[in-house]
């Protein structure tokens, strides 16, 4: 089954403390991307990846760290998360042909204190 | 620079009743056309896309929307909606030039019995 995995689902953590959100697909996609989800705000993109070693900033990257070492594996990285990214953050993940569907995975709901 | 303008925040609507929801982007080139719904809980679903072809296009759950290139519109409408339609439902743009696309902020759609 084709899937986009996203863990933690729910965390909550600390001002300052370090963490990483996992995101995984199976379908051999090479776009990858992170959104976040705000009230009102709708999906603003943080990071996408083109490819393997290949990433990029998207509406909101400050605060967030990215990277791309395997092709199915996008992981989010908050190296000092700040109240403000309390946020639900997804991962979705596209081939390469423009036309196709973006796959979103479940979603992490992540609270700062 | 690319936007996509959703125009009906949150609507209400009684079981039966048609639905509308409007959506217009800003782009200069080609365009794929995407409408994604998210029930409550859940991740982002691809409801319909377009992107050649007869401007009115067919999705899942008795859902259409209509490409007027002329006014950078992509409509979604549904004829008869369901308490089960309760969702957020979101349009977004692409283009042919890349893989990233483009969200609106969303609309909120109530369906009560």
């Amino acid at each position: 089954e084709a899937q986009v995995t996203q863990n933690p689902r729910y965390l909550i953590t600390v001002t300052g403390k370090k963490l990483t959100v996992t995101c995984s697909q199976n379908m051999n996609h090479e776009y990858m991307s992170w959104y976040r989800q705000d009230p009102g705000l709708g999906l603003r993109q943080i990071y996408y990846s083109m490819n393997v070693e290949v990433t990029d900033k998207g509406d909101v990257p400050e605060g967030y760290k990215v990277s791309r070492k395997e092709k199915r594996n996008f992981p989010l990285i908050l190296e000092s998360p700040s109240p403000n990214q309390t946020s639900l953050y997804f991962c979705a993940s596209r081939g390469t042909t423009n036309t196709g569907e973006l796959f979103f995975g479940e979603g992490s709901r992540l609270t700062v204190l | 620079a690319q936007s996509v303008s959703q125009h009906n925040h949150h609507v209400i609507l009684s079981e039966a009743a048609s639905l509308e929801l409007g959506c217009n982007y800003s782009y200069g080139g080609t365009v794929n056309l995407f409408w994604y719904v998210q029930y409550p809980g859940q991740h982002l679903q691809l409801l319909l896309k377009y992107f050649s072809g007869d401007p009115l296009v067919k999705g899942i759950k008795g859902f259409e929307a209509e490409f007027i290139k002329s006014k950078f519109s992509f409509n979604l409408r549904k004829p008869s909606v369901q308490w089960s339609d309760t969702a957020e439902y979101f349009c977004a743009v692409g283009s042919n030039s890349g893989y990233a696309l483009n969200f609106g902020k969303g609309t909120s759609l109530l369906v009560t019995p």
